[in-house]
């Protein structure tokens, strides 16, 4: 079984650009959640999807942060304009479903804002 | 903030000791799980533990769970270097919908 596929690796960009990250879950999984690890911290999450619909957002800063999964199978999670604060790993990971507690995590974008 | 808090933030053992990492938590949960983290990769999933159990284990790994107190441990038996790695507690809580709410995480080093 394929595993969450994130790309790219790693990002370094000047603050006040813009960047995307994309995940592909596991094939089949229909709840996907995109979380932010800040170096030295556990991972708190952005969003959660639940096939194409959000079902959790709460901490994500809308004012920045955008994230679509539009056909309920892969995503995008985009910041414009990055911050400092911004730099840290944007971890995606995908369960089978709201209530299945198999999580698979990918292994996370880099982003360093200069 | 409803983020748990893990103890100690760092341990350095020898090889072949064993490990205990500790985990507290704010809310009722419904289930609470470990995860591993090397350095600069993904997060792996080492075992979970439901709000009605009170030990589990799997292989080398022992985990137990005191809802009274709000609090879950890590025992890792004869410890290797390849367990050199970050350890993160996480849990769900009843009414939430799957999202996992992270501690801060113990940073372990074994030393060979």
């Amino acid at each position: 079984e394929a595993g969450v596929a994130q790309s790219p690796r790693y990002k370094i960009i000047e603050k006040r650009q813009s960047v995307a990250f994309w995940c592909n879950p596991i094939s089949g999984h229909a709840t996907l959640y995109w979380y932010q690890q800040i170096l030295g911290q556990g991972p708190k999450l952005l969003i959660q999807f639940q096939n194409n619909g959000v079902v959790d957002d709460s901490q994500l800063p809308k004012d920045r942060f955008s994230a679509e999964r539009l056909k309920g199978v892969d995503s995008t999670l985009k910041i414009q304009p990055a911050k400092l604060e911004d730099s840290a790993v944007y971890l995606c990971a995908s369960s089978l479903d709201l209530r299945d507690y198999g999580y698979t995590f990918g292994s996370g974008t880099r982003l360093t804002v200069v | 903030s409803q983020q748990g808090e893990e103890d100690p933030q760092a341990l350095s053992i020898q090889e072949g000791e064993n490990a205990t990492m500790n985990c507290s938590y704010k809310t009722s949960i419904n289930n609470l799980q470990w995860y591993r983290q090397n350095s600069g990769r993904g997060l792996v999933h080492l075992i979970l533990i439901r709000s009605n159990e009170r030990e589990k284990h799997s292989g080398r790994l022992r985990v137990t769970l005191d809802t009274s107190k709000k609090s879950s441990s890590l025992l890792i038996t004869a410890s290797r270097a390849a367990d050199t790695a970050s350890y993160f507690c996480a849990h769900t809580t009843p009414s939430n919908t799957g999202k996992l709410i992270f501690g801060q995480g113990t940073t372990l080093q074994v030393k060979p």
